[in-house]
């Protein structure tokens, strides 16, 4: 079946380091790629969405692209401020599913002032 | 503002006793979804309605009922908590169906400890 996996269940950083988070995913039909975002004590946001691969998605200083030869899925930010302290989710979403969304175990950022 | 509504925002319940939580949402989406969120799993969806009157199982449907009364509620039901229904709780609405994988809009969730 459909699955997403995140292996980095928390990453640290220090303010204006590079982020990068990766994720892979399995599925037999086209898929659209989300981030969502949940900052505490709220629910998950999305933060962008990609529905081609090696097309880019930009929000909020963010960006993401698919490749569907890996199947794999990364969030990067060039430089981040200690406000990107949140959970990250990468999301599959495909027709196959009819469009309900599989949610990643999500990656906790905490950013070092 | 649009928005997602879960009430209430804690809950404790003892076991074997029966829970609802509920939600309403005020964007006129026609999907609506309940999730449980637990450390190491992300977020598993439990029940789902495309409309009023409708309810369908997720992929973790076991002990709980749903229930899409109209357009803006839709209430998630323990009938026998058991402890390892203690989690986070989150409700969201959407639209889209088949081919358009959705975006979803969560409410602010609902801690559930059930002793």
């Amino acid at each position: 079946g459909d699955s997403v996996t995140q292996m980095q269940g928390q990453v640290t950083l220090s303010e204006d380091d590079f982020l990068f988070i990766n994720c892979t995913y399995s599925t037999t039909w086209y898929p659209t790629l989300f981030w969502y975002v949940q900052y505490p004590g709220e629910g998950p946001q999305l933060l962008l969405k990609v529905t081609t691969a090696n097309n880019k998605g930009i929000s909020r200083g963010f960006e993401a692209t698919y490749d569907k030869g890996t199947t794999s899925f990364h969030l990067q930010k060039a430089s981040v401020q200690e406000s990107d302290s949140a959970v990250y989710y990468c999301v599959l979403g495909d027709r196959g599913n009819q469009g309900k969304l599989i949610f990643g175990q999500g990656t906790k950022l905490s950013i070092k002032p | 503002e649009a928005a997602v509504t879960q009430s209430p925002r804690n809950k404790v319940a003892v076991t074997g006793g029966k829970v609802t939580l509920s939600c309403n949402q005020t964007n006129n989406h026609n999907n609506m979804y309940w999730y449980r969120q637990d450390t190491g799993h992300g977020l598993r969806l439990i029940h789902y309605s495309y409309g009023a009157g409708s309810t369908e199982k997720g992929d973790i449907p076991d002990g709980y009922k749903a229930s899409r009364p109209s357009q803006e509620n839709f209430s998630l039901i323990l009938e026998l908590a058991t402890p390892s229904q203690t989690s986070v709780y989150f409700c969201a609405s959407g639209v889209g169906r088949g081919s358009s994988a959705e975006t979803l809009y969560f409410g602010s969730g609902t801690r559930l400890t059930v002793l």
